[in-house]
This record gives C-alpha cells, sequence and structure tokens, in this order.
C-alpha cells in the first residue's frame, strides 16, 4: 500500500525559502503512470494545487507560483521536493504531497495531469516576520 | 485561474440525497473528462471520492456518484449519513493551468 510522508521545518522566516520533502513508500516513484504533486492549503481556506514532477524530472507548476517554485525528484531516494522560495505570510498552509494520475491521451502519447491518491498526512508550514 | 465556483454549503437530513455542483468553462470541467472529487473531514488530508468525472475508487461508497452536463460537475451522496458531514472539493484539468480546485463545499448533516 503505497504511503507518503512530507518532512520538513514547521517554521520558515519570511523572505526565506520553504523546503519540504516527500518519502514515498510502499511503490516506486519511477512509474511511468503517475506524477508526484504538491498541494497546499492556508488555514480554513480551500486547495491549491502548487505543482507536479514526473518521474524522469518534468515538472508542472501553477503560473501563480512558477516564479518561486521548484520541484525536484530522487528516484535513488524515492522522494521528491519542494522549494518555495521568497515565503510571506500568506504562504502560511497545510501542504500535501500526492500521487497523481498521468492520463495519457490516445492519439497523441502526451500525458496529462490528472486526479490525486493517495495522499500524505500534510504538514503544517507557518512562515513568521 | 481562480478556484472553480462551488457552493459554500449543503445542508441535508440523514437519508436525503444531495447535489454539489462544480462550475467550469470549455477550457476545463466542459473541455476534459478530467474530473475528481474529494472528502475532507476536519484536521485530516483529502480522499479521492470520484475520477474522470464518473468513477468510484475501489472502497469507496456507492452512496457517492458524480456526472457532468456543459461545463458544471457535479456531485451526489444519496442516503446522507452523520459521517459524510466535511469539505467537499471538485478538480480539473485545465488548459495551460493543469490543475484547478473548486471551492470547496462545506456539507452539514442535519
Amino acid at each position: 500500500q503505497l504511503q507518503l510522508q512530507e518532512s520538513g521545518p514547521g517554521l520558515v522566516k519570511a523572505s526565506e525559502t520553504l523546503s519540504l520533502t516527500c518519502i514515498v513508500s510502499g511503490g516506486s516513484i519511477s512509474s511511468s503512470r503517475y506524477y508526484w504533486g504538491w498541494i497546499r492549503q492556508p488555514p480554513g481556506k480551500g486547495l491549491e494545487w502548487i505543482g507536479s514532477i514526473y518521474y524522469g524530472g518534468s515538472t508542472y507548476y501553477n503560473p501563480s507560483l512558477r516564479s518561486r517554485v521548484t520541484m525536484s525528484v530522487d528516484t535513488s531516494k524515492n522522494q521528491f521536493s519542494l522549494d518555495l522560495s521568497s515565503v510571506t505570510a500568506s504562504d502560511t498552509a497545510v501542504y500535501y504531497c500526492a500521487r497523481q494520475e498521468r492520463a495519457t491521451v490516445i492519439t497523441t502519447g502526451t500525458g496529462r495531469l490528472n486526479w490525486f491518491d493517495p495522499w500524505g498526512q500534510g504538514t503544517l508550514v507557518t512562515v513568521s516576520s | 485561474q481562480s478556484a472553480l465556483p462551488q457552493p459554500a454549503s449543503v445542508s441535508g437530513s440523514p437519508g436525503q440525497s444531495i447535489t454539489i455542483s462544480c462550475t467550469g468553462t470549455n477550457s476545463d470541467v466542459g473541455g476534459y473528462n478530467y474530473v475528481s472529487w474529494y472528502q475532507q473531514h476536519p484536521g485530516k488530508a483529502p480522499k479521492l471520492l470520484i475520477y474522470d468525472v464518473t468513477n468510484r475508487p475501489s472502497g469507496v461508497s456507492n452512496r457517492f456518484s458524480g456526472s457532468k452536463s456543459g461545463n458544471t460537475a457535479s456531485l451526489t451522496i444519496s442516503g446522507l449519513q452523520a459521517e459524510d458531514e466535511a469539505d467537499y472539493y471538485c478538480s480539473s484539468y485545465t488548459t495551460g493551468i493543469y490543475v484547478v480546485f473548486g471551492e470547496g463545499t462545506k456539507l452539514t448533516v442535519l
């Protein structure tokens, strides 16, 4: 049974870089069927997709965060990571990692980012001034 | 792109059915069959309920069903139970942006 676990500091200073890692267990991150994504949820608010990465290293970012987001994957450690730079108080949120289905377009073979399952338990990151 | 509009709240009595809508455009909900729904209880991670508009993952009750008409996707919960009280989010693939979530709907079981 696949499990994901987020790890990283729970407190980050404003203007610094938030760094999180998602450790995948019970399955290989090197699957052609899936992407690996980050989603966040500010306290009391809704879900926001941050970005997704393929095991080969291709990345897809939310345009609203693209200038500050970097994702990477380490297949040898079966984990992937998120860096969010120049954080402000508005980046305070619970950050989730999740496996994301790669829906293949039959006619072209290209992949599309689809549903998320399973999710990690989430980790609260607070940005302090 | 902003979150997909959903009703902020819905309510129903045990045993009743409710429907939550998720309104998009032909660049997301209406243009692709990549709509999914998630259930989130307080303090917990979201759980996948419906994928590809109408499909239920193994282990999800058949009281949950999904559909789509034009640019609007819907989640219907039949035979409401107290345990269904939670927040519900839709999500869709969207041209250029890739993934967008709905605003979320709080379901209250009266």
